[in-house]
């Protein structure tokens, strides 16, 4: 499975936009960029899901380059309720249903 | 729907002792995942189950762990005997075969082994 470099933390304040960026240099062609959100004493919650160009819900963007080999997640107007760990993952996106490689994750400290 | 329910929350246990966790994935799920994160680490997968049947056991540390899914339905991982570094905490997953999107995660179990 493609490994994956993010920062280990980054701060903010509430309102802000924040952009957080994943390196996947040897993303595979049937991978997917996935993202997940944990709060402490909790399981990973899946937040958005992207294979290229840009995704958006209701929580957050996905900006995927052509090359693929980054993506960046992208938290418009942040609040305090947003403090956690980002994880930033990279597998096939049906395919066999793989198990997910975390690495540290982006904790991400939102002031007020 | 009735997301991932892990039980129990926590556990205390002594070193030597036996604990069995339970996993119950979202209904219809064939997916199940069984993770540990032990303290100061990443979250590391130990191993996957397709239905009943174990797909992946590459992450189980040791043939003290033992993991088991009768009928496809809820999972269990029982720790005999269990080892001060058993301590941790273990996350289920469980995702549908088919389509796109993410793994449903529970909330976890707390071991904590004295």
């Amino acid at each position: 499975l493609a490994k994956t470099t993010q920062p280990i933390s980054m701060d903010s304040y509430e309102g802000q936009e924040v952009n957080i960026t994943c390196s996947h240099n040897n993303i595979a062609t049937n991978d997917y960029i996935t993202w997940y959100q944990q709060f402490p004493s909790q399981g990973p919650r899946f937040i958005i899901q992207g294979y290229k160009t840009k995704v958006t819900n209701e929580v957050a963007s996905l900006f995927i380059p052509a090359d693929r080999k980054s993506s960046t997640l992208s938290l418009p107007r942040v609040s305090l309720s947003d403090t956690a760990v980002y994880y930033c993952l990279v597998a096939p996106g049906t395919t066999g249903r793989r198990a997910l490689t975390f690495g540290s994750g982006t904790r991400l400290q939102v002031q007020p | 729907e009735a997301g991932v329910t892990q039980f129990p929350s926590h556990s205390v246990i002594e070193k030597g002792q036996t604990v069995t966790l339970r996993c119950d994935p979202i209904s219809g799920h064939d997916n199940l995942y069984w993770y540990r994160r032990v303290m100061g680490k990443e979250i590391k997968f130990l191993l996957h189950f397709v239905k009943e049947s174990k797909q992946d056991e590459s992450g189980m540390p040791n043939n003290r762990f033992l993991a088991e899914r009768t009928g496809g339905t809820y999972s269990t991982l029982k720790v005999q005997p269990a080892e001060l570094e058993d301590s941790g905490v273990y996350f289920c997953a469980s995702s549908p075969s088919e389509g796109l999107g993410g793994y449903t995660f529970g909330s976890g179990t707390r071991l904590t082994v004295v």
